[in-house]
């Protein structure tokens, strides 16, 4: 089973609100990560947890916080998001963050900003 | 740096037709290399991996892609495409830090 889960499907906030975004794997990867997808674009790659540890952080907001639990856990703390904030959220994983692993993605959560 | 280059945007092929997405790499070293494919509002599936061995690999849902080291390039096949094949697939190699780099994408579209 290759499967990630994100939650919730669909979000709308408005740019005072908190909020947060949740992604979880039982596969046992070590690596969990997240990315901003604008549409009709790539995925950005924002934050690399290796072993429940931040490992990368590409230059991100503080207005976006990770946080990561547990091994099969992974969230993002969402707080006075602007309205070009509005994008698609993946989360992936893989079994641990080297060269030779498969990232997984999970569905995504479609963010909106009001 | 690795960067990844999908030169068509767009490409329209009819059912039935046979499909190659283009995908040139640069990376010093010896690359691993992905398909990922992507329905509109959902996240990316794996289609194929290269990281080393025969260079042409198989995937899922009937696709293959070979991997040409003289050329720089990871061309994604399918012989035959199905209207449900139409989506956004995106190359992408590993780079620093273990990190995807991404293509910028090619949407297929698939016409009866």
């Amino acid at each position: 089973d290759t499967e990630v889960t994100q939650t919730p499907k669909h979000l709308v906030m408005g740019m005072t609100n908190k909020k947060s975004l949740k992604c979880e794997q039982h596969m046992g990867h070590r690596a969990m990560y997240w990315y901003k997808q604008k549409a009709k674009k790539p995925p950005e790659l924002m934050f690399v947890y290796s072993y429940e540890k931040l490992s990368i952080n590409e230059s991100v907001p503080s207005r976006f916080s990770p946080e990561c639990p547990n091994s099969s856990l992974l969230n993002l703390h969402l707080h006075a998001l602007q309205p070009e904030d509005s994008a698609l959220y993946l989360c992936a994983s893989s079994q641990v963050s080297s060269s030779g692993d498969t990232q997984y993605f999970g569905p995504g959560t479609r963010l909106t900003v009001l | 740096a690795q960067s990844v280059t999908q030169p068509d945007i767009h490409i329209t092929v009819s059912e039935g037709a046979s499909l190659e997405l283009r995908c040139n790499y640069s990376y010093g070293a010896t690359p691993y290399l992905f398909w990922y494919v992507q329905s509109p509002g959902q996240g990316l599936q794996l289609l194929l991996k290269y990281f080393s061995g025969d260079t042409l690999v198989q995937g899922i849902k009937g696709f293959e892609a070979e991997f040409k080291r003289s050329q720089s390039s990871f061309n994604l096949r399918k012989p035959s495409v199905h209207w449900s094949d139409a989506a956004e697939y995106f190359c992408a190699v590993v780079g620093g830090y273990s990190t995807l780099t991404f293509g910028k994408g090619t949407m297929l579209l698939v016409s009866p």
